[in-house]
């Protein structure tokens, strides 16, 4: 167990709905980052926080946006969903700012539009 | 531009044979690099990283510079062994491989 939560486990939705996906960080661990793994891109860096400010930004859609509490916490939020949407999304965790350091995977999101 | 290739994106081999997973990069100096695995309907797990020069599960993997290639092998393939295996570069984030499906049959 890495310690990094993700709900839900899965989601099924239909295109142009807009969907919220969560992620605990492991305990002590500052810094979420959010991947996209689909089958024809492989996994895609998104977007990383760190303490609750925008640390750095991959390849994210401006459809999507996230946020980190002040509890840590992170929320991926994908809006107006297409087919293309779908994947498997994970979120990692680090105790540092620094994007290279050792990442905590948790189980993944898998988002399905019909 | 600067990348990690995994030119195989599905590699089946049979029990007991030796596998080997390439890795291309195309960083220059001295590069640090790891592989990850995710066995099915599971997280992404660090595998091992070539500054420890470790065997984690019977695999090894040696940084070439010359070949500029990272990659990993084993001599005898077991089914537990079947999984999505990444070559990872660590620069100011990790940047991900394509993945290679691992299958090794019965």
């Amino acid at each position: 167990d890495s310690g990094v939560t993700q709900t839900p486990k899965h989601l099924i939705t239909a295109t142009g709905q807009r969907v919220t996906l969560r992620c605990s960080p492991r305990s002590g661990d500052l810094s979420v980052y959010w991947y996209q793994q689909s089958l024809d891109q492989g996994l895609q860096f998104l977007i990383q926080y760190y303490n609750g400010e925008e640390r750095a930004k991959g390849n994210i859609l401006e459809r999507f946006s996230a946020q980190q509490f002040p509890d840590l916490h992170s929320e991926l939020n994908l809006s107006s969903l297409e087919l293309g949407d779908s994947a498997l999304y994970f979120c990692a965790s680090s105790v540092g700012a620094a994007g290279n350091q050792p990442q905590h995977f948790g189980d993944g999101t898998r988002l399905s539009i019909l | 531009a600067q990348r990690v290739t995994q030119p195989e994106k599905l590699l089946s081999v049979f029990k007991g044979a030796p596998v080997e997973l390439k890795c291309n990069y195309s960083y220059s100096g001295s590069p640090e690099l790891f592989w990850y695995v995710q066995y099915s309907r599971q997280r992404l797990q660090l595998l091992l990283r070539h500054i420890s020069r470790e065997s984690i599960k019977g695999f090894t993997a040696d940084l070439n510079k010359g070949e500029t290639s990272f990659h990993l092998k084993k001599p005898f393939a077991q089914e537990e062994d079947s999984a999505m295996y990444y070559c990872v570069h660590r620069g100011s984030r990790l940047t991900f491989g394509e993945g290679t499906q691992l299958t090794v049959n019965p």
